[in-house]
């Protein structure tokens, strides 16, 4: 079964570092995002991609974020400049349609940031 | 008010129990509905999606009541390994078709044996 793949499953950075996380999303599906969930909260939105450019973006996503799909197949987040508060677990997924449809979106098993 | 709203629990129940979990959401123009399963510390998997009509799959009945912008998840039979947190999970409306997703904080179910 197809899956999303992210690496690493764990990083731990310190406050002030850039981190760059990686995600391989489904092969065919033309809709990426990121989520975060800090421990103990709900998964909250960041961003959503198509078409080579962000869709959408939340309050979170300010510019200390970033996204990029470097070639057709990893999708990346690059967070500049680590807070503490930036420790979280962050998921990657992806879909294959957008709109108001009842279309799934399939998440990677997710890295957890820890800032020190 | 919050977008989405549970009960966080956690509900402990035996097995063989029926459960039942429910949510309601804000916005009356969201459209896609969906409960997804967690794990700890996992990534959220998708349970089922919300059908206007209601819909079953298994032990899992899933409804939605549009009027009251409510939707609700029957788990019949309980099984141990159906312990997790399942998040109430909705379309933001305003995403302008990009499929965002507003989740619910979700409710921790435990089955015992």
């Amino acid at each position: 079964e197809p899956e999303v793949t992210q690496t690493p499953s764990h990083q731990v950075t310190q406050m002030g570092q850039e981190v760059i996380l990686r995600c391989v999303p489904i092969s065919n599906h033309l809709y990426f995002y990121w989520y975060r969930q800090i421990l103990g909260q709900k998964v909250e939105f960041l961003v959503s991609f198509y078409n080579n450019e962000i869709s959408e973006k939340s309050e979170i996503f300010d510019d200390q974020f970033s996204v990029e799909r470097p070639d057709g197949s990893n999708f990346t987040l690059k967070i500049r400049s680590t807070k503490l508060e930036d420790s979280a677990m962050y998921f990657c997924a992806s879909s294959d349609s957008g709109g108001t449809e009842l279309t799934e979106a399939f998440f990677g098993q997710g890295t957890r940031l820890t800032v020190v | 008010r919050k977008e989405v709203e549970q009960d966080p629990g956690p509900f402990n129940v035996p097995e063989g129990a029926t459960v039942a979990f429910n949510c309601t959401y804000s916005n009356s123009a969201s459209q896609s509905f969906f409960w997804y399963r967690q794990d700890c510390r996992k990534e959220p998997k998708l349970l089922m999606s919300v059908y206007s009509s209601g819909n079953e799959d298994g032990r899992f009945t899933a409804q939605l009541n549009r009027a009251s912008q409510y939707i609700s998840l029957l788990i019949r039979d309980s099984k141990l390994s159906d312990s997790a947190t399942y998040l109430c999970v909705v379309n933001d409306p305003f995403s302008g078709g990009y499929n965002k997703l507003i989740f619910g904080a979700g409710t921790r179910l435990a089955v015992h044996p």
